[in-house]
């Protein structure tokens, strides 16, 4: 089982700011995800990476942008938070043959 | 295009039930995996199951049983004796071969197991 951390887990923030979300996976995987999920809604993917300096968008359209430093760290920022980015943001990551394991969450709210 | 249909939206049982959870998925990769993920109230999501399409064996774990049928395209997921625990919404999710490790999910089914 992979140990996968996100930070903050609920951040509540006014419109304009900049933010950025952190994930951390302690299991060496090379791929890691980024997916948007709404309330009771299905989750989207919004980036990804299969190693360092790799990146990519992915099927959801997404005002944030990632970077990937170092394997273990994956994070998202935001440059300016609007109420529309009010969402749940999952992490991911997997070795290969696809399994993901999944973080936390952090549930964000713009106001 | 991938896709994972999910038509139960919500299912409420009572605890000891049986429960089936039907995932329909189209896809026109020859290789792909499918996948079970809960998620509890808590949010975060627990893997449950992987099942590449080459093994078409349905597989049991505990009360958790997966019957996958390539004929119809589906990977149903059945928790015997249901328990208030299991109570949360239960995702299929679909990933192709060539290099996409990306996972298309269904929109998810909430279960609600009441005692």
């Amino acid at each position: 089982e992979a140990d996968i951390y996100q930070t903050p887990r609920y951040l509540v923030i006014g419109t304009g700011k900049k933010i950025t979300l952190e994930c951390s996976q302690t299991m060496g995987h090379d791929k890691m995800y980024w997916y948007q999920q709404d309330p009771g809604m299905e989750l989207h993917l919004i980036h990804y990476s299969y190693g360092v300096n790799s990146t990519e968008k992915g099927d959801l359209s997404s005002e944030s942008t990632v970077s990937r430093i170092r394997t273990e760290h994956f994070p998202l920022t935001l440059e300016s938070a609007r109420p529309s980015h009010t969402s749940q943001y999952l992490c991911a990551s997997s070795e290969w043959e696809n399994e993901q394991y999944f973080g936390p969450g952090t549930r964000l709210t713009v106001t | 295009a991938q896709k994972v249909t999910q038509a139960q939206t919500e299912i409420s049982v009572v605890e000891k039930e049986d429960v089936t959870l039907d995932c329909v998925y189209e896809t026109r990769d020859t290789t792909y995996y499918l996948f079970w993920y809960k998620q509890p109230p808590s949010g975060e999501l627990v893997f449950l199951i992987r099942r590449n399409s080459f093994d078409e064996q349905n597989e049991i774990s505990g009360r958790y049983s997966w019957n996958f049928q390539k004929s119809t395209s589906s990977f149903n997921f059945t928790i015997t004796a249901s328990q208030v625990v299991d109570s949360a919404v239960y995702f299929c999710a679909l990933s192709g071969q060539g290099g996409s490790e990306k996972l298309v999910f269904g929109k998810g089914t909430k279960l609600t197991v009441n005692p």
